[in-house]
């Protein structure tokens, strides 16, 4: 019973490139949720989707940072021109229904570094 | 203020001895109550949820709620040098979905 599934778990980019994050949640999961732990910092919500839909992304920065959930295929979390600031890990969560009483699972997490 | 604060650690501990974890929240509209454990370089792993006050135990950890102290805190029994880790508080609102995490406090069990 495959857990959430995230890949590449290491990505190194130089400063203006692209990356490109993705996340494949639990089967059965139809919620999937992006956080960054940003070094000796807590985790931080940055967007939640469903299938096809971005539910919030309130906590994405407004600029560079996308993300999706397409009706076939992982989840992406899309970060164009990154720069330093954005080496952090970037963890996937997913949970079966919506609704503040689900548990949330967590990936294995991408770790970007920017040099 | 923070919206979830935890006790800043670190905390050491004895094998055996019990850890005791405190947690803190701001939103009186908080529903659900999380503790996740982070080794050092990995992923969060849920370790217990609860939504109600009072107490919920599994096997050697304790949860404990209390909603009108906006408190919440984690017992370890049994300590074991397996244990030494970052321990996560998470908190959910009553309409929403989105954790709200606190910075974690790590516990070292010493053999």
């Amino acid at each position: 019973n495959a857990g959430v599934m995230q890949n590449p778990r290491h990505l190194v980019r130089r400063r203006g490139q692209e990356a490109r994050l993705r996340c494949s949640p639990m089967k059965g999961h139809s919620h999937v949720y992006w956080y960054r732990q940003l070094p000796e910092e807590g985790l931080k919500f940055m967007v939640y989707l469903q299938k096809e839909n971005i539910i919030d992304e309130s906590g994405m920065p407004k600029e560079r940072f996308s993300a999706e959930f397409p009706k076939e295929g992982p989840s992406i979390l899309r970060i164009q021109q990154v720069v330093r600031g954005d080496s952090a890990a970037y963890f996937c969560a997913s949970s079966p229904l919506k609704g503040a009483d689900n548990e949330q699972f967590f990936g294995p997490g991408t770790r970007l570094t920017v040099l | 203020q923070k919206e979830v604060e935890q006790n800043s650690g670190p905390l050491s501990v004895p094998e055996g001895a019990i850890a005791s974890l405190n947690c803190t929240y701001s939103d009186r509209g908080s529903q659900s109550f999380f503790w996740y454990r982070q080794y050092s370089g990995k992923s969060p792993e849920l370790i217990m949820s609860i939504y109600s006050n009072g107490d919920k135990e599994d096997g050697r950890f304790t949860a404990q709620l209390n909603k009108a102290s906006q408190y919440v805190s984690l017992l370890i029994r049994d300590s074991q040098p397996s244990d030494s880790a970052t321990y996560l508080c998470a908190v959910n609102h009553r309409n929403d979905y989105k954790l709200s995490f606190g910075a974690g406090t790590t516990v070292t069990v010493r053999a």
